[in-house]
């Protein structure tokens, strides 16, 4: 069966500090990779998405960046964070398959912005 | 890709069927549609997609009517668990198939 892990689960960062999430992927292969982030009370953002190895689509621009430097890990960097980084974020993946595959979510992180 | 109108929030008590509609007025001919329940401090978890009539699984239905362009889903006799926020989503194979974006979802409250 597939699994989905992230770390740390929960992080607490003064401004102007780095950051870097982790997502990895058990179970499937060449699998779409999704990350999401949710403000308190809000719905979820689409911050990238990935098709394959190298491949990211941005769909926000801030001062978030994302990788995928192996087919099932997926990374969430900042090089100086701001206070509405502040959220959850959030990992899943898909198949490629379907129309509209369904996403399946990892635990989260729960980032705090000091 | 569509955007999708939801109410904000429901209330509804245990036992009751609940029904959540969400309006997609500019969906798109390969367009589905799929909604999603979520826990506090949870990803969201797929509940039911559809294309068009109604779907139904052991969980709930969807209804979509001839123009599609509002869907309802429809959980029967709902109990405390079923608290939730719950997302509709539409996309398909014009839009990339695997680019989604969640709106704000229906907040649902289920009464003892």
């Amino acid at each position: 069966s597939q699994t989905i892990h992230q770390w740390p689960a929960t992080l607490v960062q003064p401004v102007g500090s780095p950051l870097s999430l982790e997502c990895t992927v058990e179970g499937t292969s060449n699998p779409n990779l999704y990350w999401y982030r949710q403000a308190a009370g809000r719905g979820l953002q689409l911050l990238f998405y990935s098709v394959g190895i190298g491949q990211i689509s941005s769909e926000v621009p801030q001062n978030l960046s994302a990788s995928r430097p192996q087919d099932r890990q997926f990374i969430l960097s900042s090089k100086k964070l701001l206070l509405s980084d502040s959220g959850f974020y959030l990992c899943a993946w898909s198949t490629k398959q379907g129309t509209l595959p369904e996403q399946y979510f990892g635990p989260g992180t729960r980032l705090t912005v000091t | 890709l569509a955007k999708t109108t939801q109410p904000i929030s429901m209330d509804s008590y245990e036992g009751q069927e609940v029904n959540i509609t969400c309006s997609h007025n500019n969906i798109a001919t390969n367009d589905y549609i799929t909604w999603y329940q979520q826990f506090p401090s949870q990803g969201p978890r797929f509940i039911i997609q559809g294309y068009k009539t109604k779907v139904t699984n052991e969980v709930a239905s969807l209804f979509i009517p001839a123009d599609r362009k509002s869907s309802t889903l429809s959980l029967p006799r709902v109990s405390l668990s079923d608290t939730a926020v719950y997302y509709c989503l539409v996309g398909g194979v014009n839009t990339g198939g695997f680019k989604t974006i969640f709106g704000a979802g229906t907040r649902l409250f289920v009464k003892a």
